[in-house]
Protein backbone atom coordinates (compact mmCIF):
# COMPACT_ATOMS: atom_id res chain seq x y z
CA UNK A 1 0.00 0.00 0.00
CA UNK A 2 0.97 3.27 -0.38
CA UNK A 3 3.51 5.03 2.72
CA UNK A 4 3.66 8.16 3.71
CA UNK A 5 6.87 8.94 6.31
CA UNK A 6 6.61 11.86 8.67
CA UNK A 7 10.35 12.97 10.57
CA UNK A 8 10.58 13.63 12.85
CA UNK A 9 8.12 11.15 14.87
CA UNK A 10 8.90 13.60 18.11
CA UNK A 11 10.43 16.97 18.76
CA UNK A 12 11.19 19.28 21.98
CA UNK A 13 12.40 22.45 21.49
CA UNK A 14 12.40 25.60 23.28
CA UNK A 15 10.00 28.67 23.45
CA UNK A 16 10.64 30.76 19.97
CA UNK A 17 13.01 28.87 18.07
CA UNK A 18 11.23 27.05 14.82
CA UNK A 19 10.71 23.53 13.93
CA UNK A 20 10.30 21.70 10.80
CA UNK A 21 8.79 18.11 9.86
CA UNK A 22 8.56 16.48 6.89
CA UNK A 23 6.11 14.96 5.18
CA UNK A 24 7.37 12.56 2.58
CA UNK A 25 4.72 10.12 -0.04
CA UNK A 26 7.70 7.45 -0.54
CA UNK A 27 6.10 5.66 -3.54
CA UNK A 28 3.67 7.40 -4.88
CA UNK A 29 3.55 11.02 -6.40
CA UNK A 30 1.59 13.59 -4.63
CA UNK A 31 0.37 16.59 -6.05
CA UNK A 32 -1.54 17.69 -2.97
CA UNK A 33 -0.74 16.89 1.02
CA UNK A 34 -2.86 18.01 3.88
CA UNK A 35 -1.58 18.82 7.46
CA UNK A 36 -3.82 18.51 10.37
CA UNK A 37 -3.16 19.34 14.38
CA UNK A 38 -4.96 17.24 16.86
CA UNK A 39 -4.87 17.59 20.77
CA UNK A 40 -5.05 14.84 23.27
CA UNK A 41 -8.37 12.84 22.79
CA UNK A 42 -9.45 15.34 20.31
CA UNK A 43 -10.08 15.25 16.83
CA UNK A 44 -8.12 16.03 13.90
CA UNK A 45 -8.38 19.75 12.91
CA UNK A 46 -7.45 20.58 9.38
CA UNK A 47 -4.84 23.18 8.87
CA UNK A 48 -3.58 23.17 5.04
CA UNK A 49 -3.86 21.89 2.04
CA UNK A 50 -0.48 21.79 0.21
CA UNK A 51 -0.18 22.22 -3.35
CA UNK A 52 2.71 21.16 -5.25
CA UNK A 53 4.33 24.34 -6.81
CA UNK A 54 2.04 27.09 -5.79
CA UNK A 55 1.26 28.35 -2.49
CA UNK A 56 -0.84 25.84 0.35
CA UNK A 57 -4.37 26.97 1.48
CA UNK A 58 -5.12 27.52 4.59
CA UNK A 59 -8.12 27.15 6.50
CA UNK A 60 -9.66 29.58 8.26
CA UNK A 61 -8.34 30.75 11.70
CA UNK A 62 -4.76 29.35 10.79
CA UNK A 63 -1.99 31.66 10.78
CA UNK A 64 0.00 31.31 7.72
CA UNK A 65 3.07 33.26 8.62
CA UNK A 66 3.08 30.59 12.06
CA UNK A 67 2.91 27.72 10.31
CA UNK A 68 4.72 27.81 6.82
CA UNK A 69 4.27 24.94 4.80
CA UNK A 70 6.41 24.44 1.06
CA UNK A 71 5.78 21.27 -0.89
CA UNK A 72 8.73 22.05 -3.29
CA UNK A 73 8.28 18.26 -5.20
CA UNK A 74 5.94 15.75 -5.85
CA UNK A 75 7.37 13.76 -2.49
CA UNK A 76 7.96 16.27 -0.17
CA UNK A 77 5.51 18.59 2.14
CA UNK A 78 7.34 20.62 4.93
CA UNK A 79 5.69 22.05 7.68
CA UNK A 80 7.16 24.81 9.79
CA UNK A 81 6.50 26.10 12.97
CA UNK A 82 7.61 29.58 13.43
CA UNK A 83 8.98 30.64 16.64
CA UNK A 84 7.35 28.24 18.38
CA UNK A 85 5.39 28.68 21.99
CA UNK A 86 3.74 26.48 23.98
CA UNK A 87 0.78 26.63 22.99
CA UNK A 88 1.71 25.19 19.84
CA UNK A 89 2.49 22.17 21.22
CA UNK A 90 0.52 19.17 19.59
CA UNK A 91 0.19 16.26 17.40
CA UNK A 92 0.94 17.03 13.52
CA UNK A 93 -0.28 14.57 11.05
CA UNK A 94 0.40 14.62 7.56
CA UNK A 95 -1.89 12.97 4.44
CA UNK A 96 -1.72 12.81 0.91
CA UNK A 97 -3.99 10.75 -1.46
CA UNK A 98 -2.43 8.73 -4.23
CA UNK A 99 -3.51 10.01 -7.71
CA UNK A 100 -2.71 6.39 -9.32
CA UNK A 101 -5.71 4.55 -7.12
CA UNK A 102 -9.43 5.30 -7.70
CA UNK A 103 -10.52 4.20 -4.02
CA UNK A 104 -9.92 7.94 -2.68
CA UNK A 105 -8.77 7.26 0.56
CA UNK A 106 -6.14 9.36 2.46
CA UNK A 107 -2.94 8.08 3.46
CA UNK A 108 -1.53 8.80 6.68
CA UNK A 109 1.82 9.69 8.33
CA UNK A 110 2.50 8.61 11.98
CA UNK A 111 2.90 11.93 13.36
CA UNK A 112 5.37 14.09 14.77
CA UNK A 113 4.50 15.06 18.28
CA UNK A 114 6.15 18.70 19.28
CA UNK A 115 6.59 19.95 23.14
CA UNK A 116 7.62 23.33 23.04
CA UNK A 117 9.05 24.42 26.33
CA UNK B 1 -14.24 23.21 11.47
CA UNK B 2 -15.69 19.96 12.11
CA UNK B 3 -19.00 18.27 10.63
CA UNK B 4 -19.14 15.16 12.11
CA UNK B 5 -20.26 14.71 15.71
CA UNK B 6 -19.92 11.04 16.43
CA UNK B 7 -21.57 9.10 19.17
CA UNK B 8 -20.77 7.55 21.51
CA UNK B 9 -17.57 9.18 22.56
CA UNK B 10 -16.63 6.45 23.92
CA UNK B 11 -17.56 2.48 24.41
CA UNK B 12 -16.41 -0.55 26.46
CA UNK B 13 -17.64 -3.75 25.52
CA UNK B 14 -16.75 -7.44 26.44
CA UNK B 15 -14.29 -9.27 23.46
CA UNK B 16 -16.50 -11.00 21.01
CA UNK B 17 -19.81 -8.38 21.16
CA UNK B 18 -20.26 -6.43 18.32
CA UNK B 19 -19.36 -2.35 18.84
CA UNK B 20 -21.82 -0.05 16.87
CA UNK B 21 -20.71 3.50 16.27
CA UNK B 22 -22.34 6.51 14.69
CA UNK B 23 -21.51 9.48 12.38
CA UNK B 24 -23.62 12.53 11.68
CA UNK B 25 -23.02 15.32 9.37
CA UNK B 26 -23.92 18.78 8.23
CA UNK B 27 -23.77 19.29 4.50
CA UNK B 28 -23.71 17.23 1.17
CA UNK B 29 -20.80 14.78 0.63
CA UNK B 30 -18.94 13.00 -1.97
CA UNK B 31 -18.55 10.02 0.17
CA UNK B 32 -17.89 9.13 4.08
CA UNK B 33 -14.84 7.38 5.28
CA UNK B 34 -13.74 5.80 8.96
CA UNK B 35 -10.56 5.53 10.43
CA UNK B 36 -8.90 3.60 13.00
CA UNK B 37 -6.33 5.68 15.38
CA UNK B 38 -4.48 3.65 17.62
CA UNK B 39 -3.02 6.36 20.41
CA UNK B 40 -0.09 8.46 19.46
CA UNK B 41 -0.05 7.00 15.86
CA UNK B 42 -1.34 8.37 12.26
CA UNK B 43 -4.45 6.92 11.07
CA UNK B 44 -5.36 4.25 9.22
CA UNK B 45 -8.19 4.07 6.96
CA UNK B 46 -10.74 1.26 7.06
CA UNK B 47 -13.38 1.81 4.41
CA UNK B 48 -15.01 4.20 2.16
CA UNK B 49 -18.79 4.55 0.96
CA UNK B 50 -19.58 6.66 -1.20
CA UNK B 51 -22.97 9.01 -1.12
CA UNK B 52 -24.57 6.65 -3.61
CA UNK B 53 -23.85 4.06 -1.70
CA UNK B 54 -26.31 2.82 1.27
CA UNK B 55 -24.26 -0.05 2.74
CA UNK B 56 -20.44 -1.54 2.16
CA UNK B 57 -18.73 -4.38 4.28
CA UNK B 58 -15.39 -5.45 4.50
CA UNK B 59 -14.44 -8.30 6.38
CA UNK B 60 -15.85 -7.32 10.10
CA UNK B 61 -16.57 -4.02 9.31
CA UNK B 62 -20.15 -3.27 8.51
CA UNK B 63 -21.36 0.15 7.06
CA UNK B 64 -24.14 2.27 6.04
CA UNK B 65 -24.93 5.65 4.81
CA UNK B 66 -28.15 7.04 5.10
CA UNK B 67 -27.84 10.37 3.45
CA UNK B 68 -31.56 11.65 3.77
CA UNK B 69 -30.42 11.74 7.71
CA UNK B 70 -27.22 12.71 6.98
CA UNK B 71 -25.81 9.93 8.87
CA UNK B 72 -23.57 6.45 8.85
CA UNK B 73 -22.77 3.83 11.08
CA UNK B 74 -19.41 1.35 11.51
CA UNK B 75 -20.33 -1.95 13.05
CA UNK B 76 -17.59 -3.84 14.07
CA UNK B 77 -18.51 -7.92 14.45
CA UNK B 78 -16.54 -10.14 17.07
CA UNK B 79 -14.81 -7.72 18.29
CA UNK B 80 -11.44 -8.40 19.28
CA UNK B 81 -8.68 -6.91 21.74
CA UNK B 82 -7.10 -5.64 19.25
CA UNK B 83 -9.75 -3.44 17.70
CA UNK B 84 -9.05 -1.28 20.81
CA UNK B 85 -8.81 2.33 19.22
CA UNK B 86 -10.17 5.62 18.28
CA UNK B 87 -12.34 5.74 15.33
CA UNK B 88 -13.10 8.76 13.31
CA UNK B 89 -15.68 9.30 10.57
CA UNK B 90 -14.42 11.90 7.81
CA UNK B 91 -16.68 13.57 4.86
CA UNK B 92 -15.21 14.67 1.73
CA UNK B 93 -17.01 17.23 0.39
CA UNK B 94 -16.26 18.89 -3.44
CA UNK B 95 -13.20 20.71 -2.14
CA UNK B 96 -11.17 16.97 -1.76
CA UNK B 97 -10.30 17.43 1.28
CA UNK B 98 -11.53 15.23 4.41
CA UNK B 99 -13.31 17.05 7.69
CA UNK B 100 -13.05 14.53 10.52
CA UNK B 101 -15.83 14.06 13.23
CA UNK B 102 -15.15 13.81 17.11
CA UNK B 103 -14.12 10.12 17.02
CA UNK B 104 -15.12 7.32 19.38
CA UNK B 105 -12.97 5.83 21.96
CA UNK B 106 -13.14 2.09 21.54
CA UNK B 107 -11.87 -0.55 24.32
CA UNK B 108 -12.56 -4.09 23.78
CA UNK B 109 -11.94 -6.33 27.48
CA UNK B 110 -10.51 -9.29 27.23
Amino acid sequence: GAVVSQHPSWVICKSGTSVKIECRSLDFQATTMFWYRQFPKQSLMLMATSNEGSKATYEQGVEKDKFLINHASLTLSTLTVTSAHPEDSSFYICSARDLGRTTGELFFGEGSRLTVL
Amino acid sequence: SQQGEEDPQALSIQEGENATMNCSYKTSINNLQWYRQNSGRGLVHLILIRSNEREKHSGRLRVTLDTSKKSSSLLITASRAADTASYFCATETGAQKLVFGQGTRLTINP
